[in-house]
Parts: structure tokens; C-alpha cells; sequence
């Protein structure tokens, strides 16, 4: 592979389940991060992590949580849906977290909560 | 707050030229992003500037004023594939990307 994956592609979820949002990259990249799109809003940040054993905050971090045990991988687990976590959920990563760094994306995974 | 504004909307005819406006007011600036993304996928980069002026990619070039907050993205010689929404992301002093909702373009033939 080369790039970012992302598992699943989509996926129907009911209110109250657990549900853990996958993200692999092979580029080697130290800075992971996670975002939600919605429709009239911007990419919005949810956690990110600038290198391995390091998690941050983003924007909207509630009823989210992020590991990051290794370079590659950097899940995203929803602890308890809620219907206002339906979205569209972007995984990105850059070389370092630093200035003029370009975030390459993978290709999403769609949530739909119920 | 930090605030990221672009139009909702634009169309344009195919061959044309079409300019995308991106103003911003952020903590800090540490450079401006456009990002390209096709429906049902994912962004992809486009162009970046951090200094004042103009930078050309091919059919594609970037403008910053970072004193009037302001940037734009122009495209020449549209095309059919250049229908996509385009992003304006700026980055804080914390290095982090502050998304824009994006400029949704529309090429008619």
C-alpha cells in the first residue's frame, strides 16, 4: 500500500455502541491527525498526534478518544454514539507537526449513528 | 476567534478563468493552504504560501496578502475535472490547520 487507509469505508451505527474508526499509514509520517467534516463547516479537528506515545487535543475532542502505539497507526474510538457524531471522518498525516507541512488525507470512513 | 471565510458557491464556463476568495483571521500565521476536493473524497493539496505575492503551479496559482488577511486561488483554462469544492485552510502559531467550509465550483460546458 502506499498512502493512507482507512477502515471501514462506511458503516450504520446505533446511538450507545462502541465503535473504533481505523487509520494506517506507510509513509513513515510522525504527525497523525483526525477531523470531521460536515456539510456547511469546515474540516474540524478532533486529536492529533505529532509522533508516536503522543496524543493532543483538537477542536472537538468530546466523545472521541486516539492512541498512537506505533508510527503507523492512530485509531479513532467513539466510546458511546451519539446521532451528532454522524459525519464523515478524515484521517490525515504530515511529516512532522511543523510549519509549511503538507497533511495528505485518506479517503474517509462515513458514519451514520442512529 | 479564528475565523476562515469563502463563498459558499460559484459557477463558471468551461475554458474560463475563475478566482476563489479565502480571507482569514487567525492566532497566528504560519502559511495558507488550498486544497482541492472532488465529491465523495478526499482533499488533496494544491498550493501553499507563507510570503506575499504570487505562486503558479500550471493552470493553477495562489495569492497571499497576509497584512489584509486575504488569499485567492486562480484557475485558468477551466476544465470539466476542475468541478470540485476547494478548500482555504490557514495554519496557527500551534501548526495546526484552520479549515475553511469551502468554495463549492461548478464548470458549465
Amino acid at each position: 500500500i502506499a498512502g493512507i487507509t482507512q477502515a471501514p469505508t462506511s458503516q450504520i451505527l446505533a446511538a450507545g455502541r462502541r465503535m473504533t474508526l481505523r487509520c494506517t499509514q506507510d509513509m513513515r509520517h510522525n504527525a497523525m491527525y483526525w477531523y470531521r467534516q460536515d456539510l456547511g463547516l469546515g474540516l474540524r479537528l478532533i486529536h492529533y498526534s505529532n509522533t508516536a506515545g503522543t496524543t493532543g487535543k483538537g477542536e472537538v475532542p468530546d466523545g472521541y478518544s486516539v492512541s498512537r502505539a506505533n508510527t503507523d497507526d492512530f485509531p479513532l474510538t467513539l466510546a458511546s454514539a451519539v446521532p451528532s457524531q454522524t459525519s464523515v471522518y478524515f484521517c490525515a498525516s504530515s511529516p512532522i507537526a511543523g510549519a509549511q507541512e503538507t497533511q495528505y488525507f485518506g479517503p474517509g470512513t462515513r458514519l451514520l449513528v442512529l | 476567534g479564528q475565523n476562515i471565510d469563502q463563498p459558499t458557491e460559484m459557477t463558471a464556463t468551461e475554458g474560463a478563468i475563475v478566482q476563489i476568495n479565502c480571507t482569514y483571521q487567525t492566532s497566528g500565521f504560519n502559511g495558507l493552504f488550498w486544497y482541492q476536493q472532488h465529491a465523495g473524497e478526499a482533499p488533496t493539496f494544491l498550493s501553499y504560501n507563507v510570503l506575499d505575492g504570487l505562486e503558479e503551479k500550471g493552470r493553477f496559482s495562489s495569492f497571499l496578502s497576509r497584512s489584509k488577511g486575504y488569499s485567492y486561488l486562480l484557475l485558468k483554462e477551466l476544465q470539466m475535472k476542475d468541478s470540485a469544492s476547494y478548500l482555504c485552510a490557514v495554519q496557527d502559531s500551534n501548526y495546526q490547520l484552520i479549515w475553511g467550509a469551502g468554495t463549492k465550483l461548478i464548470i458549465k460546458p
